[in-house]
């Protein structure tokens, strides 16, 4: 069935760098753009990044932009979030999400905790 | 960046009545090609977002057909036509027309 995991979150201090990844499977990968949002503790959801299918194409919000960096490797048919800098503010669930009709297919999240 | 705002915040519901959201854009989600680029979204507790509607009002698959969307321009409605218990939880709408896509503060529905 048409699934999204996500993994690679956890615990990390101030400063620091990590990568959460989405791996896809039930569907053809390589024709679907790809979102990541997140979703702080007792707070709303708030977009990240969008990657388009060729991987050319990629936005990020104004809160992220400059920071997080998204990419795709559709021999893997996974999207990846590259995290640098991070800040406590940045601790939230993130979910990766395919784009169909609408973001139609959602992973279950990793939880990435910054803290010291 | 296109604000969304959502109104009410909390919405207590009577299962069998209906009920109601609005969502109100800072600028028109009006594409050229007639599309309306907004789309409602259902977090049920401590499950991820699923999507109810898109392009302001059409129904996602598997979605119940109690289940509507409308408006146009910068006002939008999700409507519920007889509310269940199984309808609580958080709703969003999300502006897809131009990034950064925004979605509005939610809207918290439980039964009262």
């Amino acid at each position: 069935q048409v699934q999204l995991v996500e993994s690679g979150g956890g615990v990390i201090p101030p400063g620091r760098s990590l990568t959460v990844s989405c791996v896809a499977s039930g569907f053809n990968f390589r024709k679907y753009g790809m979102h990541w949002v997140r979703q702080a503790p007792g707070k709303g959801l708030e977009w990240v990044a969008v990657i388009w299918y060729d991987g050319i194409d990629k936005y990020y919000a104004d809160s992220v932009k400059g920071r997080f960096t998204v990419s795709r490797d559709n021999s893997k048919n996974t999207v990846y979030l590259h995290m640098n800098s991070l800040r406590v503010e940045d601790t939230a669930v993130y979910y990766c999400a395919r784009v169909e009709s609408g973001i139609d297919v959602w992973g279950q999240g990793t939880t990435v905790t910054v803290s010291s | 960046e296109i604000v969304v705002a959502q109104s009410p915040l909390s919405l207590p519901v009577t299962p069998g009545e209906p009920a109601s959201i609005s969502c109100r854009s800072s600028r028109s989600l009006l594409h050229s090609n007639g599309f309306n680029y907004l789309e409602w979204f259902l977090q049920r507790p401590g499950q991820s977002p699923q999507l109810l509607i898109y392009l302001a009002s059409h129904r996602a698959s598997g979605v119940p057909d109690r289940f509507s969307g409308s408006g146009s321009g910068t006002d939008f409605t999700l409507n519920i036509s007889r509310v269940e218990a199984d309808d609580v939880g958080v709703y969003y709408c999300m502006q897809v027309l131009q990034t950064p896509f925004t979605f509005g503060p939610g809207t918290k529905v439980d039964i009262q």
